[in-house]
C-alpha cells in the first residue's frame, strides 16, 4: 500500500515550458487535492476533485489545469510555466471523514 | 472567509513541554488537524479533532480546543530533537466540502 505518490520529486522549468506533476493513490479515496506550499504561506488550495469526471478550483487555481479520469489518478498540468509558479506542491487524498494522506510532493523551480 | 493563523516559531529545552497555538477565524469548523512536515519532506498527520470536543490526547501529544475564543492547541510533552518541524493546524468547514485550509506553520525547534 503506497499511499499517495507524486513525480517527479524534482523539476526545473524554463518560462513559458509546459509539464505534468502526476499524482496517484491506491487507497480509493474519492477526494483528491493539490496545494502549493510557499514560505511564510502555509499550503495553498489549487484544484481539487470530490471524484472521477469532477474536477473544481480551489484558492489559486490560475496557470493550472487537471483533470480527473480515474479515481486513482489526479495530474496537475501547468500549460506555460512562469517564476511564480516556483513552489513545492504537494497532493492529498481523503475517503470520507478523519485525516488527509499526502504525497511527499514535488519541488518544481522555473527560472 | 476563513483564516488561520500561528506563531512562526518556537524554541524550546529538550524534556520540556511545547504549546503550538493556532486561532480560527470560521465558527462552522467540523474537524481541527494537526501536521508534521520535517525538511524536505511531506506532511504527516499527527492528531486531529472533530469542533465539538474539547480535547483530545494521544501519548505525548494533547490537543485542547476553545470553541469560544476559536482557539486550537497542541502540547507535546518531553520534547525531543526528533520532534524539531514545522507544525501546521489546519481546518475543515460547514459547507467546504472536503477543502482543508491551512495555518502558515510553526517551525518549532528543540534545542539540548
Amino acid at each position: 500500500n503506497a499511499g499517495v505518490t507524486q513525480t517527479p520529486k524534482f523539476q526545473v522549468l524554463k518560462t513559458g515550458q509546459s509539464m505534468t506533476l502526476q499524482c496517484a493513490q491506491d487507497m480509493n479515496h474519492e477526494y483528491m487535492s493539490w496545494y502549493r506550499q510557499d514560505p511564510g504561506m502555509g499550503l495553498r488550495l489549487i484544484h481539487y476533485s470530490v471524484g472521477a469526471g469532477i474536477t473544481d478550483q480551489g484558492e489559486v487555481p490560475n496557470g493550472y489545469n487537471v483533470s480527473r479520469s480515474t479515481t486513482e489518478d489526479f495530474p496537475l498540468r501547468l500549460l506555460s510555466a512562469a517564476p511564480s509558479q516556483t513552489s513545492v506542491y504537494f497532493c492529498a487524498s481523503r475517503e470520507g471523514l478523519g485525516g488527509y494522506t499526502f504525497g511527499s510532493g514535488t519541488r518544481l523551480t522555473v527560472v | 472567509g476563513e483564516d488561520v493563523e500561528q506563531s512562526l516559531f518556537l524554541s524550546v529545552r529538550e524534556g520540556d513541554s511545547s504549546v503550538i497555538n493556532c486561532t480560527y477565524t470560521d465558527s462552522s469548523s467540523t474537524y481541527l488537524y494537526w501536521y508534521k512536515q520535517e525538511p524536505g519532506a511531506g506532511l504527516q498527520l499527527l492528531t486531529y479533532i472533530f469542533s465539538n470536543m474539547d480535547m483530545k490526547q494521544d501519548q505525548r501529544l494533547t490537543v485542547l480546543l476553545n470553541k469560544k475564543d476559536k482557539h486550537l492547541s497542541l502540547r507535546i510533552a518531553d520534547t525531543q530533537t526528533g520532534d524539531s518541524a514545522i507544525y501546521f493546524c489546519a481546518e475543515t468547514f460547514t459547507g467546504g466540502g472536503n477543502k482543508l485550509t491551512f495555518g502558515t506553520g510553526t517551525q518549532l525547534k528543540v534545542e539540548l
